[in-house]
Order: C-alpha cells, then sequence, then structure tokens
C-alpha cells in the first residue's frame, strides 16, 4: 500500500464548529506532515511530525491543533477557524528521520470551506 | 531557506522534449534540490532529486550545473498526462519542503 488517504475529501464549516481532518498511510513511514494550499498558491508546511512527536510549527495559529495518535495516524482539529482558513489540506508522510534525500508521498487533500 | 526562480509557465507539444529550468545562486553545500509536480486537482507528486550529480530515473532527468547555481529538469517526451505545475525545491538536511511558486507546463497534442 503506496497510498497516503485523507478524509474528508471536502468539508464546509461555520466559524463556531469544531472539525477535524484524518490523514492515514500504512507504509511504516515515521514522519507526517500537514500542509495549507490556497488557490493557485504553493503549499504551505504546517506541522511535521517525526516519530510521533511534533518536530514543527510554522507559527500556526492556536485555532489549528495537530494530534498524532500513532505511527499511522495524523489529524488535524480545527476550531473557531475564519473564511481566510478556506483552503486544501494536504498531508504526506515520508520513511522518517532527518534526511534531505527522503520524498513525501502526499494525500489528495481536503478542500475546506470556512462561512 | 534558500530561494529557486523558475519561469511562471512554459508549453510544450506532445512527444516533444522539455526542458524545465531552475536557479538557485544562494543554495548552500548540503542542499538537496528536488523536484515535485502537482497534477490538476491532486497532491504534489514526487519525481526526482539529486545533490550534485545529473540523476535518472522512470519518470525524468535531472541535470545540475557543475556550480549547482541551476538546474534542468528533463521529461524526454512529453504527453497530455505531463501537464502539471512542476515545483524546484531546495531541501536541506531537515524535514522542512518549502515549495516555489513553480512553473505551469502546458502540453498540447
Amino acid at each position: 500500500d503506496t497510498e497516503v488517504t485523507q478524509t474528508p475529501k471536502h468539508l464546509v464549516m461555520g466559524m463556531t464548529n469544531k472539525k477535524s481532518l484524518k490523514c492515514e498511510q500504512h507504509m511504516g513511514h515515521r514522519a507526517m506532515y500537514w500542509y495549507k494550499q490556497k488557490a493557485k498558491k504553493p503549499p504551505e508546511l504546517m506541522f511535521v511530525y517525526s516519530y510521533e512527536k511534533l518536530s514543527i510549527n510554522e507559527s500556526v495559529p492556536s485555532r489549528f491543533s495537530p494530534e498524532c495518535p500513532n505511527s499511522s495516524l495524523l489529524n488535524l482539529h480545527l476550531h473557531a477557524l475564519q473564511p481566510e482558513d478556506s483552503a486544501l489540506y494536504l498531508c504526506a508522510s515520508s520513511p522518517g528521520g532527518i534526511g534531505a534525500y527522503n520524498e513525501q508521498f502526499f494525500g489528495p487533500g481536503t478542500r475546506l470551506t470556512v462561512l | 531557506d534558500a530561494k529557486t526562480t523558475q519561469p511562471n509557465s512554459m508549453e510544450s507539444n506532445e512527444e516533444e522534449p522539455v526542458h524545465l529550468p531552475c536557479n538557485h545562486s544562494t543554495i548552500s553545500g548540503t542542499d538537496y534540490i528536488h523536484w515535485y509536480r502537482q497534477l490538476p486537482s491532486q497532491g504534489p507528486e514526487y519525481v526526482i532529486h539529486g545533490l550534485t550529480s545529473n540523476v535518472n530515473n522512470r519518470m525524468a532527468s535531472l541535470a545540475i550545473a557543475e556550480d549547482r547555481k541551476s538546474s534542468t529538469l528533463i521529461l524526454h517526451r512529453a504527453t497530455l498526462r505531463d501537464a502539471a505545475v512542476y515545483y524546484c525545491i531546495l531541501r536541506p538536511n531537515t524535514d522542512k519542503l518549502i515549495f516555489g511558486t513553480g512553473t505551469r507546463l502546458q502540453v498540447f497534442p
């Protein structure tokens, strides 16, 4: 299985809602990532988990809360979002450990709309 | 983080070779050069990476200048399925992958 899966594919939420995005991989990868991509822009790194511990937080607002319950699963909890947070949220994984040679495998993304 | 410069867009005809350039004059000695592409409505996909020597794989070739200040991704025979945004990324020895603005490649039949 060489896939990264993300659920849901689409999500519409109000500014007072709490929702979660889910990402799963069964490749035995030990690094997992969240990216945000606005329309016609490149992906922007948000968080990196390495061996289930948060290793990088790119100064993301606290209304985004990542969680890595186990080595296969990555969640992004959303609360009190703003309309400008509407974007495609991409999850990725890589074999793990720090390594500039490690390729990242991306999921198809969750398209989030905040009303 | 070192920066890359790519043309905004390029065009090619099907079955012709495509050379996608990338300038990275501030590259450091430990930065790897990675290429990813993003097809419409999909997540990015790894294409190839290298450090100093030219690299080939089933998808493409990567030609790296001797001074490492530029590189070129070569698609040997473009197909319609190669239409995508191609990102050239400098990656230090960390988990960070910082995307630049990329080149949008259009392929015509």
